[in-house]
């Protein structure tokens, strides 16, 4: 079965500081893989998507995430964090022909001054 | 315009009492999904439609009874209600059961008192 871990629960960075949230997925086929980001009281927005091709994947908003097989992670990465991205952030993983998407239980994101 | 929509954004009701939560979308979607986030953020699948047939029922129970009028909607209907139906239901759509990536309504707070 599919299964996403997201190890962090709260992550707090200072504002202009890099980021990187992580996630680790479980699955059997090639995974299609997504961040989303929930701002607070508000729906999920897209950040990016992988499917194919190139490992290294551009989003919305600056951030940037990596698949990498071999650990079977697919982390967002932001170089520098404004206070505009505090947020809960989503990894999620689906597949071809997938009914539905796993999602992992979230990454609290607090920017410090 | 709003892609994916759903009305009412918060639902505030007593115990016993029979609600429904409204969603469409503009996307021209075949597939139609809801989830669920509880209180500790946790998203997962309820169900799932395409061209208005039901493709996953994801053990929920049987007071939950979504509707499919046409492909552009998908309500969601539950009977007696219970305290911990209280949570947060998303609404989401994607172009096929082959394209993973979902697009997401902003959400309807259920509070069961």
């Amino acid at each position: 079965a599919q299964s996403v871990t997201q190890p962090d629960i709260h992550i707090t960075v200072s504002e202009g500081a890099s980021l990187e949230l992580r996630c680790n997925y479980s699955y059997g086929a090639t995974p299609y893989l997504f961040w989303y980001v929930q701002s607070p009281g508000q729906g999920l927005q897209l950040l990016l998507k992988y499917f194919s091709g190139d490992t290294l994947v551009q989003g919305i908003k600056g951030f940037e995430a990596e698949f990498k097989r071999s650990q079977s992670s697919f982390n967002l990465r932001k170089p520098s964090v404004h206070w505009s991205d505090a947020a809960e952030y989503f990894c999620a993983v689906g597949a071809m022909g997938f009914q539905k998407l796993v999602f992992g239980t979230g990454t609290r994101l607090l920017v410090s001054p | 315009d709003t892609a994916v929509s759903q009305t009412p954004k918060y639902l505030v009701t007593q115990m016993g009492n029979d609600k429904s939560i409204k969603c469409e979308q503009n996307l021209g979607h075949d597939t139609m999904y809801w989830y669920k986030q509880d209180s500790k953020k946790f998203l997962k699948i309820m169900f799932s439609y395409n061209n208005k047939e039901l493709i996953i029922n994801e053990t929920v129970p049987n007071r939950f009874s979504p509707k499919s009028p046409d492909k552009a909607h998908l309500n969601l209907h539950i009977n007696s209600l219970e305290l911990g139906d209280s949570a947060v239901y998303f609404c989401a759509s994607s172009q096929d059961l082959s394209r993973a990536e979902a697009f997401f309504g902003q959400g309807t707070r259920l509070t069961v008192v």
